[in-house]
């Protein structure tokens, strides 16, 4: 059974701190993203890795890195909190030519700053 | 660059009743378009895609979807609802041609009572 984990499912975090979002598949995709899900703004990709530290900016990148050292695993940063970056943060995976196959998600990490 | 409206944010309905999401898309030469639903605390899961060919698309728990390309249309059909179709739906394209990039709706929310 194809598997997406992400690190944590609910994550609390203060303004300032640097934050890790941890992300691993397990069907050897090449694809991976990080999307951000808000309620009336539905998913919005943040960054893409097509291969191993190969990545591509998203829509909205700003306050955001990634590093992707191995295949299976893709890190999401917030390098300095803020509220505004409170959110559910979603995982995905996919093979290349993905657009004509599913991206496999994870469950999804809702982190709050405060 | 694509873009998807999903013209409901909500969708009250009762069990047993059939139901309609609507999703429509700014029209390309090449289209791949699908399906993803969202239970409560979960990720995203697919549903159902349209990549080419027939142009009505079956999917799981019963789902169909209708591909109308002069009406820019995908919309999402279920001829009678259950209590467990509660979730949020979402529409999404690919986002260019030669990507494996996708484009999201807002999502709509399914709520079916009893």
């Amino acid at each position: 059974d194809v598997k997406v984990t992400q690190s944590s499912r609910y994550l609390v975090k203060r303004t300032g701190e640097k934050v890790f979002l941890e992300c691993v598949q397990d069907m050897d995709h090449e694809n991976m993203f990080w999307y951000r899900q808000d309620p009336g703004l539905g998913l919005r990709l943040i960054y893409f890795s097509y291969d191993v530290k190969m990545k591509e900016k998203g829509d909205i990148p700003e306050g955001y890195s990634v590093s992707r050292e191995k295949k299976e695993r893709f890190s999401l940063i917030l390098e300095s909190a803020s509220t505004n970056q409170t959110s559910m943060y979603l995982c995905a995976s996919s093979p290349v030519g993905g657009a004509a196959y599913e991206q496999y998600f994870g469950p999804g990490t809702r982190l709050t700053v405060t | 660059a694509q873009s998807v409206t999903q013209l409901d944010s909500q969708v009250p309905v009762f069990e047993e009743a059939p139901v309609e999401l609507r999703c429509n898309y700014s029209s390309s030469v090449s289209v791949y378009l699908f399906w993803y639903v969202q239970y409560p605390n979960q990720g995203l899961q697919l549903l159902l895609k349209y990549l080419s060919g027939s142009t009505l698309v079956k999917g799981i728990n019963g789902f169909e979807a209708e591909f109308n390309k002069s009406q820019t249309s995908f919309h999402l059909r279920k001829p009678s609802v259950h209590i467990s179709d509660t979730a949020e739906y979402f529409c999404a394209v690919r986002n260019d041609y030669n990507t494996d990039k996708l484009i999201f709706g807002t999502g709509t929310r399914l709520q079916v009572f009893p």
